[in-house]
């Protein structure tokens, strides 16, 4: 069936680091892909988001690009932030159903 | 414009009871959605409604059901609770069709003593 698998976290890095967080789907059809962070105690917001393949997003400095060959749709930023700490949720949409993965906290640190 | 808005914000329960939830979407959006969040099982879909009528479910028992009313806001209720259905209970809305980017409001978090 449809899914999102993420990288585990924590992940932990200095700030000004370069940030990956991998995410590959499973889907039948076309899937649109999205990133979503959620702050400490409060909901998910949306961070970026692509519909086809070979689109990228980007926003605020992350940006991920949708892989149809790979299905994947990684995320990564040049240079973290302390701001940056949360946890990254990776989802699909497919035949009216979101799957999301389950998530990766990033923990910056100045 | 006002984001999702839910309530209440924390709730404690007994098992056995049951529980509403309530979820008022940004104005205009007609799609309502909700998600359990907990530790172990990360964020599930439950279930969505479009115009008063549940249009997607997930795989949960029966004791989670839902409504939405003519207004676009919804419920979700949870009978005979459990100990497992402490968790974050997420709602998002859309203007239409869940493909589109879901707007999320903070969240109902459900303890279950």
């Amino acid at each position: 069936g449809d899914s999102v698998t993420q990288m585990e976290g924590p992940v932990t890095l200095s700030e000004e680091a370069f940030l990956t967080i991998n995410c590959t789907y499973t889907a039948t059809g076309y899937p649109s892909l999205f990133w979503y962070v959620q702050y400490p105690g409060e909901g998910l917001q949306l961070l970026l988001k692509a519909t086809k393949a070979d689109d990228k997003g980007s926003n605020k400095g992350f940006e991920a690009t949708y892989r149809k060959e790979t299905t994947s749709f990684h995320l990564e930023k040049g240079s973290v932030q302390v701001s940056d700490s949360a946890v990254y949720f990776c989802a699909q949409t497919n035949f009216n159903k979101f799957y999301f993965g389950s998530g990766t906290k990033l923990n910056v640190k100045p | 414009k006002a984001g999702v808005t839910q309530t209440p914000r924390y709730l404690i329960k007994t098992r056995g009871q049951q529980v509403t939830l309530s979820c008022s979407p940004i104005s205009g959006h007609r799609s309502v959605s909700w998600y359990q969040q907990t530790p172990g099982q990360g964020l599930q879909f439950l279930f969505e409604y479009f115009s008063e009528t549940q249009r997607n479910k997930g795989n949960f028992p029966g004791r989670f059901s839902g409504r939405q009313f003519s207004n676009s806001r919804s419920e979700m209720n949870v009978s005979t609770l459990e100990l497992g259905d402490s968790a974050l209970y997420l709602c998002a809305s859309t203007f239409q069709e869940i493909q589109e980017t879901q707007y999320f409001g903070p969240g109902t978090r459900l303890l279950v003593l």
